[in-house]
C-alpha cells in the first residue's frame, strides 16, 4: 500500500522477553520517526532517522531500546528484557524530508507485556 | 515536562455548531504547529498546520488560530459533523530540532 505499514499490529509477550517491531515507511520518505503512546497520553518521541542514521535518539527511555534503519527504508525498533511498563502503542511515522512538515503515521503496533 | 498541553480531555458539541479545541505550549522556540485527528485503532492523520509567521490558517471547515504572545493555539471546526468525532492532538516543533511534541489529546464528540 501507499501508507506507512507497521507489523505486528498486536504483540503480547512475557516480561523479560525480546521484541522487534517493524516499520515500512512511505516510499521516498527520508525521515522516519518512532513514537510511543501510552493510554490517555499523546504520542511521545523516541527516535528520529534521517536516511540510515539516527539523527536524534534522545527520546529512547533506556538502553533496552534500540532502533535501526540499515538501508534507509524499513526500520526495526528492538526492545530487550521487556517490562510491563513498556506496554503501549508504538507508532511509526515518516515524512518527505524531516523538515517541519506533516508526519504520516502508521496504525501502530500495540505491545502488551504480561 | 509537558511542553504542549491540551487541558480539555473531552468536548461534546451539537452537529452544525462550532467546535473549539485549545492547545497551550511552553517552549518559545516552537515555530510550527500541527493538528492531528485520530480514530480508534488508527494512527493519527494530519489535519492542518500553521507556521509562526501566521496567526491564522484555514482549510475548509477547519481553521487554526495562533496567538504567539499567549503561546496558545486553537482549532475551530465549523460546522461540526458527526464524522468529526475523534481524538484531536496538537503538536509543535522547532525549526532547530527534529522532534514533534504532542499534547495529550482532546476527545471530540459531535452529537447528531
Amino acid at each position: 500500500g501507499a501508507g506507512v505499514s507497521q507489523t505486528p499490529s498486536n504483540k503480547v509477550t512475557e516480561k523479560g522477553k525480546y521484541v522487534e517491531l517493524r516499520c515500512d515507511p512511505i516510499s521516498g520518505h527520508t525521515a522516519l520517526y518512532w513514537y510511543r503512546q501510552s493510554l490517555g497520553q499523546g504520542p511521545e518521541f523516541l527516535i528520529y532517522f534521517q536516511g540510515t542514521g539516527a539523527a536524534d535518539d534522545s527520546g529512547l527511555p533506556n538502553d533496552r531500546f534500540f532502533a535501526v534503519r540499515p538501508e534507509g527504508s524499513v526500520s526495526t525498533l528492538k526492545i530487550q528484557r521487556t517490562e510491563r511498563g513498556d506496554s503501549a502503542v508504538y507508532l511509526c511515522a515518516s515524512s518527505f524530508s524531516g523538515d517541519t512538515g506533516e508526519l504520516f503515521f502508521g496504525e501502530g503496533s500495540r505491545l502488551t507485556v504480561l | 515536562d509537558q511542553q504542549v498541553k491540551q487541558n480539555s480531555p473531552s468536548l461534546s458539541v451539537q452537529e452544525g455548531r462550532i467546535s473549539i479545541l485549545n492547545c497551550d505550549y511552553t517552549n518559545s522556540m516552537f515555530d510550527y504547529f500541527l493538528w492531528y485527528k485520530k480514530y480508534p485503532a488508527e494512527g493519527p492523520t494530519f489535519l492542518i498546520s500553521i507556521s509562526s509567521i501566521k496567526d491564522k490558517n484555514e482549510d475548509g471547515r477547519f481553521t487554526v488560530f495562533l496567538n504567539k504572545s499567549a503561546k496558545h493555539l486553537s482549532l475551530h471546526i465549523v460546522p461540526s459533523q458527526p464524522g468529526d468525532s475523534a481524538v484531536y492532538f496538537c503538536a509543535a516543533s522547532a525549526s532547530t530540532g527534529n522532534q514533534f511534541y504532542f499534547g495529550t489529546g482532546t476527545s471530540l464528540t459531535v452529537i447528531p
